[in-house]
């Protein structure tokens, strides 16, 4: 089955410590996004990549990092410079970067640092 | 400022009608009208998208007002499983869309 799968489900960290969450889509889609939620609040764009080896920051970038060497996967990088990271993180893809694509969600990771 | 504004919570009957509306007043004519629901804890899914006319799938139907300021998503018979946070995402997006804190349907029994 096509998709979007995200590893783990739930993460649990340490402050001060990097961590990285896993996006692979199986869906042969040229964009990728991620967003994160907080309780009660809608999704708020982290980075998108509208083609491998390219990507942009959304609105709130900071503290976050990632790549893109392969179509199928966009890993994010939640850093110590991110001041609170516990938070939903959602990965989605498009069949491409043009404006109002139907993006696609993968399950989400939970992310909770102490 | 926000250019897409929905109500934050209704209750609707379950088997009965659930007409969620939503504002998008600053739309312009080539930008589309889209509906995601999220159920808790899950990605959102996706649910039908119109630009002018009125739109029709297995899940919904999209009434889209002739001025295309306001539109309103549709769940014919809501069941239990409808129970979801529901985001109209409309042209503050740019290139890229806004999910705003969105309408929480609540179905009740």
């Amino acid at each position: 089955d096509g998709g979007i799968t995200q590893s783990p489900k739930y993460l649990f960290r340490k402050e001060g410590q990097n961590v990285t969450l896993s996006c692979e889509q199986n869906l042969n889609h040229d964009a990728m996004y991620w967003y994160r939620q907080d309780p009660g609040q809608g999704l708020r764009l982290i980075y998108y990549s509208q083609i491998v080896n390219d990507f942009q920051k959304g609105d709130i970038a900071e503290g976050y990092s990632v790549s893109r060497e392969k179509k199928e996967s966009f890993p994010l990088t939640v850093t110590s410079a991110q001041k609170n990271p516990t938070a939903f993180y959602l990965c989605a893809s498009s069949i491409d970067g043009s404006r109002q694509p139907e993006q696609y969600f993968g399950p989400g990771t939970r992310l909770t640092v102490t | 400022d926000a250019k897409t504004t929905q109500p934050p919570s209704m209750d609707c009957a379950e088997g009965r009608a659930a007409n969620l509306p939503c504002n998008h007043s600053t739309i312009s004519g080539n930008e589309y009208v889209y509906w995601y629901r999220q159920i808790h804890s899950q990605g959102p899914q996706y649910i039908i998208h119109g630009l002018k006319n009125n739109e029709t799938n297995e899940m919904a139907s999209l009434i889209i007002t002739e001025d295309r300021k306001s539109s309103t998503l549709i769940l014919p018979h809501a069941t239990l499983r409808d129970t979801a946070v529901y985001y109209c995402i409309g042209p503050d997006y740019g290139q890229n869309f806004v999910f705003g804190p969105g309408t929480r349907l609540s179905v009740l029994p």
